[in-house]
Protein backbone atom coordinates (compact mmCIF):
# COMPACT_ATOMS: atom_id res chain seq x y z
CA UNK A 1 0.00 0.00 0.00
CA UNK A 2 2.05 3.51 -1.47
CA UNK A 3 0.84 5.94 1.05
CA UNK A 4 2.79 8.75 -1.13
CA UNK A 5 2.97 8.05 -4.98
CA UNK A 6 5.31 10.08 -7.67
CA UNK A 7 3.20 9.07 -10.64
CA UNK A 8 6.13 10.53 -12.90
CA UNK A 9 9.18 8.46 -13.04
CA UNK A 10 10.99 11.30 -14.99
CA UNK A 11 10.41 14.75 -16.15
CA UNK A 12 12.58 16.94 -18.72
CA UNK A 13 12.70 20.68 -18.65
CA UNK A 14 14.44 23.28 -20.50
CA UNK A 15 16.65 25.47 -18.10
CA UNK A 16 15.18 28.99 -17.42
CA UNK A 17 11.51 27.58 -17.61
CA UNK A 18 9.01 26.21 -14.60
CA UNK A 19 9.83 22.46 -13.55
CA UNK A 20 6.47 20.92 -11.60
CA UNK A 21 6.95 17.99 -9.69
CA UNK A 22 3.71 16.31 -8.63
CA UNK A 23 3.18 13.68 -5.81
CA UNK A 24 -0.35 12.29 -4.67
CA UNK A 25 -1.03 10.68 -0.77
CA UNK A 26 -3.58 8.51 0.74
CA UNK A 27 -2.74 8.84 4.39
CA UNK A 28 -4.86 11.68 5.57
CA UNK A 29 -2.74 11.43 9.20
CA UNK A 30 0.70 13.50 7.45
CA UNK A 31 0.69 16.48 9.62
CA UNK A 32 3.44 17.79 6.89
CA UNK A 33 5.07 17.02 3.92
CA UNK A 34 8.64 17.46 2.46
CA UNK A 35 10.03 17.34 -0.88
CA UNK A 36 14.00 15.83 -0.79
CA UNK A 37 16.33 16.08 -3.55
CA UNK A 38 18.78 13.39 -3.99
CA UNK A 39 21.74 13.45 -6.32
CA UNK A 40 23.39 10.36 -7.47
CA UNK A 41 25.52 8.61 -4.79
CA UNK A 42 24.50 10.94 -2.04
CA UNK A 43 21.76 10.88 0.80
CA UNK A 44 18.40 12.75 0.22
CA UNK A 45 18.89 16.46 1.16
CA UNK A 46 16.12 18.48 2.93
CA UNK A 47 14.74 20.69 0.25
CA UNK A 48 11.32 22.39 1.29
CA UNK A 49 8.35 21.25 3.72
CA UNK A 50 5.17 22.58 4.15
CA UNK A 51 2.34 22.02 6.87
CA UNK A 52 -0.82 20.27 6.22
CA UNK A 53 -2.55 23.31 7.20
CA UNK A 54 -1.31 25.61 4.99
CA UNK A 55 -1.87 25.43 1.11
CA UNK A 56 1.66 27.32 0.01
CA UNK A 57 5.23 28.17 1.41
CA UNK A 58 7.73 29.68 -0.46
CA UNK A 59 11.51 29.58 -0.59
CA UNK A 60 13.45 31.34 -3.33
CA UNK A 61 13.04 29.69 -6.56
CA UNK A 62 10.92 26.54 -4.76
CA UNK A 63 7.37 26.74 -4.06
CA UNK A 64 5.47 24.48 -2.70
CA UNK A 65 1.80 23.87 -3.31
CA UNK A 66 -0.74 21.64 -0.91
CA UNK A 67 -4.06 21.17 -2.03
CA UNK A 68 -5.49 18.85 1.25
CA UNK A 69 -9.15 18.08 0.19
CA UNK A 70 -7.24 16.30 -3.66
CA UNK A 71 -4.55 14.82 -1.31
CA UNK A 72 -1.83 16.05 -4.02
CA UNK A 73 1.02 18.57 -3.99
CA UNK A 74 3.77 19.92 -6.00
CA UNK A 75 6.56 21.45 -6.15
CA UNK A 76 7.63 24.08 -8.78
CA UNK A 77 11.40 24.99 -9.60
CA UNK A 78 11.45 28.62 -11.26
CA UNK A 79 13.23 29.64 -13.18
CA UNK A 80 14.84 25.79 -13.50
CA UNK A 81 18.43 25.48 -13.68
CA UNK A 82 21.22 22.35 -14.89
CA UNK A 83 22.15 22.32 -11.11
CA UNK A 84 18.32 21.21 -10.55
CA UNK A 85 18.81 18.13 -12.12
CA UNK A 86 18.21 15.26 -9.33
CA UNK A 87 15.86 12.92 -8.26
CA UNK A 88 12.98 14.39 -6.33
CA UNK A 89 11.34 12.60 -3.70
CA UNK A 90 7.87 14.01 -1.87
CA UNK A 91 7.41 12.44 1.94
CA UNK A 92 4.65 12.86 4.27
CA UNK A 93 5.38 12.79 8.11
CA UNK A 94 3.45 12.69 11.17
CA UNK A 95 3.56 12.56 15.41
CA UNK A 96 4.43 9.14 14.90
CA UNK A 97 8.02 10.69 13.54
CA UNK A 98 7.82 8.05 10.49
CA UNK A 99 8.44 9.74 6.67
CA UNK A 100 6.94 8.05 4.04
CA UNK A 101 8.50 8.52 1.09
CA UNK A 102 7.55 8.64 -2.70
CA UNK A 103 9.03 6.36 -5.55
CA UNK A 104 10.48 10.00 -6.95
CA UNK A 105 10.74 11.86 -9.96
CA UNK A 106 13.77 12.70 -11.85
CA UNK A 107 14.22 16.03 -13.12
CA UNK A 108 16.57 16.95 -16.19
CA UNK A 109 17.11 20.28 -16.66
CA UNK A 110 18.52 20.81 -20.41
CA UNK A 111 21.10 24.05 -20.91
CA UNK B 1 31.57 18.13 9.62
CA UNK B 2 29.26 15.69 8.43
CA UNK B 3 26.09 15.32 10.55
CA UNK B 4 25.14 11.65 9.08
CA UNK B 5 27.88 9.53 8.33
CA UNK B 6 27.54 5.95 7.62
CA UNK B 7 30.21 2.95 7.12
CA UNK B 8 31.02 1.41 4.63
CA UNK B 9 29.91 3.60 1.28
CA UNK B 10 30.27 -0.08 -0.36
CA UNK B 11 29.82 -3.35 0.62
CA UNK B 12 30.12 -6.46 -1.21
CA UNK B 13 29.37 -9.52 0.06
CA UNK B 14 28.88 -13.42 0.15
CA UNK B 15 24.98 -14.75 0.59
CA UNK B 16 24.98 -16.56 4.32
CA UNK B 17 27.31 -13.80 5.94
CA UNK B 18 26.53 -11.82 8.50
CA UNK B 19 27.12 -7.87 8.39
CA UNK B 20 27.07 -4.33 9.93
CA UNK B 21 26.78 -1.08 8.65
CA UNK B 22 27.41 1.96 11.34
CA UNK B 23 25.30 5.15 11.27
CA UNK B 24 26.58 8.27 13.56
CA UNK B 25 24.97 11.55 13.78
CA UNK B 26 26.51 14.75 15.34
CA UNK B 27 23.66 16.96 15.48
CA UNK B 28 22.60 15.64 18.78
CA UNK B 29 18.86 14.46 16.81
CA UNK B 30 16.81 11.85 19.63
CA UNK B 31 15.85 10.09 17.00
CA UNK B 32 17.51 7.82 14.17
CA UNK B 33 16.13 5.71 11.44
CA UNK B 34 16.87 3.15 8.43
CA UNK B 35 15.96 3.35 4.98
CA UNK B 36 16.07 1.35 2.24
CA UNK B 37 16.26 2.18 -1.60
CA UNK B 38 15.16 -1.22 -3.40
CA UNK B 39 15.82 -1.74 -6.76
CA UNK B 40 12.79 0.42 -8.18
CA UNK B 41 14.01 2.98 -6.45
CA UNK B 42 11.68 3.57 -3.38
CA UNK B 43 12.67 4.68 -0.36
CA UNK B 44 11.11 2.42 2.42
CA UNK B 45 11.22 3.09 6.00
CA UNK B 46 13.17 -0.13 8.37
CA UNK B 47 13.11 1.23 11.29
CA UNK B 48 12.79 4.46 13.70
CA UNK B 49 14.37 4.23 17.21
CA UNK B 50 14.72 6.76 20.06
CA UNK B 51 15.89 6.31 23.10
CA UNK B 52 12.63 5.15 24.52
CA UNK B 53 11.24 3.47 21.68
CA UNK B 54 12.06 0.96 18.69
CA UNK B 55 9.65 0.80 15.56
CA UNK B 56 10.23 -1.76 13.37
CA UNK B 57 8.29 -1.88 10.27
CA UNK B 58 6.78 -5.18 9.91
CA UNK B 59 7.95 -6.00 6.45
CA UNK B 60 11.16 -5.99 7.55
CA UNK B 61 12.86 -9.61 8.14
CA UNK B 62 14.19 -10.74 11.59
CA UNK B 63 17.55 -11.01 10.07
CA UNK B 64 17.52 -7.31 10.40
CA UNK B 65 18.61 -5.89 13.62
CA UNK B 66 18.76 -2.26 14.79
CA UNK B 67 21.87 -1.53 17.76
CA UNK B 68 22.34 1.68 19.65
CA UNK B 69 25.03 1.73 21.99
CA UNK B 70 24.24 5.35 22.67
CA UNK B 71 22.09 8.19 21.08
CA UNK B 72 24.18 9.31 18.33
CA UNK B 73 24.72 5.81 16.69
CA UNK B 74 22.52 3.58 15.35
CA UNK B 75 24.19 0.34 13.18
CA UNK B 76 21.87 -2.08 11.40
CA UNK B 77 22.94 -6.00 11.79
CA UNK B 78 21.91 -8.16 9.20
CA UNK B 79 22.38 -11.98 9.64
CA UNK B 80 22.26 -14.65 6.81
CA UNK B 81 22.46 -12.23 3.76
CA UNK B 82 19.80 -12.72 0.78
CA UNK B 83 20.48 -11.71 -2.95
CA UNK B 84 17.32 -10.06 -2.31
CA UNK B 85 18.92 -7.88 0.44
CA UNK B 86 21.24 -6.26 -2.21
CA UNK B 87 20.15 -2.24 -1.94
CA UNK B 88 20.90 0.88 -1.17
CA UNK B 89 20.79 1.65 2.89
CA UNK B 90 20.15 4.82 4.09
CA UNK B 91 20.64 6.14 8.22
CA UNK B 92 19.05 9.51 9.23
CA UNK B 93 18.26 11.07 12.43
CA UNK B 94 15.78 13.77 13.05
CA UNK B 95 14.89 15.97 16.29
CA UNK B 96 11.02 14.34 16.72
CA UNK B 97 7.86 15.88 18.04
CA UNK B 98 8.54 19.37 16.28
CA UNK B 99 6.59 19.85 13.12
CA UNK B 100 8.09 20.30 10.03
CA UNK B 101 11.26 18.89 11.01
CA UNK B 102 13.30 17.12 8.00
CA UNK B 103 15.52 14.38 8.76
CA UNK B 104 18.78 14.65 8.04
CA UNK B 105 20.58 11.33 5.66
CA UNK B 106 23.72 9.69 5.34
CA UNK B 107 25.03 9.10 2.17
CA UNK B 108 24.32 5.83 1.78
CA UNK B 109 25.38 2.33 1.94
CA UNK B 110 25.59 0.25 -1.38
CA UNK B 111 25.36 -3.32 -0.06
CA UNK B 112 25.87 -5.99 -2.81
CA UNK B 113 25.06 -9.62 -2.40
CA UNK B 114 26.74 -12.24 -4.36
Amino acid sequence: DQQVKQNSPSLSVQEGRISILNCDYTNSMFDYFLWYKKYPAEGPTFLISISSIKDKNEDGRFTVFLNKSAKHLSLHIVPSQPGDSAVYFCAGGNAGNMLTFGGGTRLMVKP
Amino acid sequence: DTAVSQTPKYLVTQMGNDKSIKCEQNLGHDTMYWYKQDSKKFLKIMFSYNNKELIINETVPNRFSPKSPDKAHLNLHINSLELGDSAVYFCASRQAGGANTEAFFGQGTRLTVV
